[in-house]
């Protein structure tokens, strides 16, 4: 079954901890993203790659990082730095006509 | 960059109205315009988009209008059903594919019995 998982669902952090949340496809898609969704903010670009060994920073980058070390997996750590990362995440990949979601993942800093 | 804005943030219809987003852009080398449809504790998904070589695209009660000119595309519900209750986003890409899309900020429609 082809799709695009994240893991966890929901997360909790302490103020200062680095956290890392997981994305997987087995779509053999390219183009994998980060997007942050708060409320009446829609759906911000955090981090987006074209490519294996290659990423660019989006709209809101400060305070996350990524890598992409294989085609189907796409890591977002949130760090210290971001001050307010209590937000819901969401992963996505590309195909030509259409991005595909995964699940998301509830950040809350406790 | 892109900037896309997205109106009104909550909608609310009866059953059986017609239901309109609208959305602004502001690259004029934008030519792709997905929405996408997210209900509660889903996730967002494709309903349907058009091009920019393309005026209106029509699927069973949606449709979504397209003036370059002015720079602004419509989704349009006819027929509304409780099931289209949901958050809808309006998106834009100037690659013509679903790549490095931007996204309005989304609007809240609830379908009332």
């Amino acid at each position: 079954d082809g799709g695009i998982t994240q893991s966890p669902k929901y997360l909790f952090r302490k103020e200062g901890q680095n956290v890392t949340l997981s994305c997987e496809q087995n779509l053999n898609h390219d183009a994998m993203y980060w997007y942050r969704q708060d409320p009446g903010q829609g759906l911000r670009l955090i981090y987006y790659s074209q490519i294996v060994n290659d990423f660019q920073k989006g709209d809101i980058a400060e305070g996350y990082s990524v890598s992409r070390e294989k085609k189907e997996s796409f890591p977002l750590t949130v760090t210290s730095a971001q001050k307010n990362p209590t937000a819901f995440y969401l992963c996505a990949s590309s195909a030509v006509t259409e991005a595909f979601f995964g699940q998301g993942t509830r950040l809350t800093v406790v | 960059g892109e900037n896309v804005e997205q109106h009104p943030s909550t909608l609310s219809v009866q059953e059986g109205d017609s239901a309109v987003i609208k959305c602004t852009y502001s690259d004029s080398a934008s030519n792709y315009f997905p929405w996408y449809k997210q209900e509660l504790g889903k996730r967002p998904q494709l309903i349907i988009d058009i091009r920019s070589n393309v005026g209106e695209k029509k699927d069973q009660r949606i449709a979504v209008t397209l003036n370059k000119t002015a720079k602004h595309f419509s989704l349009h519900i006819t027929e509304t059903q409780p099931e289209d209750s949901a958050v809808y986003f309006c998106a834009a890409s100037y690659t013509g594919t679903a790549s490095k899309l931007t996204f309005g900020t989304g609007t809240r429609l609830q379908v009332t019995l």
